[in-house]
C-alpha cells in the first residue's frame, strides 16, 4: 500500500496564479483533511471531508477550495495565490474520528512558495 | 473548547539520557490523544495514541506516554535518547465528537552526541 500520497512535492507560483494539490489514499478511509504547517504554529486545518461528495471548512479556509469527487482523492485548490499562502501543505486521512481506528495517516507534504 | 499546549518549544538532551516532552490539553469530552513525530522534510508519523484504554501507552521506538486526567496531561517520555530521535514532536487531541483534531505547536528535540 502506498498510504497517503501528495502531488506535487514542490511548487513555486506567482501571486494571482492558481493551482490544485492532489491527495490520494489507498486505505479506504472515509475522512480526509488538508492542513498547512507554518513555523511555530503547528498544523492548522484548512478543510476536511467526512466522505465522498462532502467537504467542510476548518480553522483557516479562506483562499482555498476543496473537492472530494472520489473517496480516495481530496483536492485542494488555490484560485488566486497570495504570498501568505506560502507554506507546507499536508494531507491526512483516517478511518474514523472516534474510537480505536481514529489515528490520522499523513502524506509527505507539498512545499509551496508564492512569490 | 479544545486546545493543546506543548510546554516547551525546544528540548535538548544528551544521547543516552531520558527524554521528557510535555503536553497539556483541555477538552470538553473524553478525548483521544496522540503523539506524532516529524523528521526534517518528512510527513508526520504516529508514535502512540490514547483512546480510553490503559492510561500508560507504549509506542514505537521506545517512547511511551501517560494519560493523567487529573492533571490534563499526556507527557511523552523515553528512557534513553538516540541520535535518530532528533525531530519535531506534536501532541494532538481529538475530542471524539465533531470532525477535527487539534495540534500543539510542536516541540523540537535536539539530541547531543
Amino acid at each position: 500500500n502506498a498510504g497517503v500520497t501528495q502531488t506535487p512535492k514542490f511548487r513555486v507560483l506567482k501571486t494571482g496564479q492558481s493551482m490544485t494539490l492532489l491527495c490520494a489514499q489507498d486505505m479506504n478511509h472515509e475522512y480526509m483533511y488538508w492542513y498547512r504547517q507554518d513555523p511555530g504554529m503547528g498544523l492548522r486545518l484548512i478543510h476536511y471531508s467526512v466522505g465522498e461528495g462532502t467537504t467542510a471548512k476548518g480553522e483557516v479556509p479562506d483562499g482555498y477550495n476543496v473537492s472530494r469527487l472520489k473517496k480516495q482523492n481530496f483536492l485542494l485548490g488555490l484560485e488566486s495565490a497570495a504570498p501568505s499562502q506560502t507554506s507546507v501543505y499536508f494531507c491526512a486521512s483516517s478511518y474514523s474520528l472516534a474510537g480505536f481506528n481514529n489515528e490520522q495517516f499523513f502524506g509527505p507534504g507539498t512545499r509551496l512558495t508564492v512569490l | 473548547a479544545q486546545s493543546v499546549t506543548q510546554l516547551d518549544s525546544h528540548v535538548s538532551v544528551s544521547e543516552g539520557t531520558p527524554v521528557l516532552l510535555r503536553c497539556n490539553y483541555s477538552s470538553s469530552y473524553s478525548p483521544s490523544l496522540f503523539w506524532y513525530v516529524q523528521h526534517p522534510n518528512k510527513g508526520l508519523q504516529l508514535l502512540l495514541k490514547y483512546t480510553s484504554a490503559a492510561t500508560l501507552v507504549k509506542g514505537i521506538n521506545g517512547f511511551e506516554a501517560e494519560f493523567k486526567k487529573s492533571e490534563t496531561s499526556f507527557h511523552l517520555t523515553k528512557p534513553s535518547a538516540h541520535m535518530s530521535d532528533a525531530a519535531e514532536y506534536f501532541c494532538v487531541v481529538s475530542p471524539n465528537t465533531g470532525n477535527q483534531f487539534y495540534f500543539g505547536t510542536g516541540t523540537s528535540l535536539t539530541v547531543i552526541p
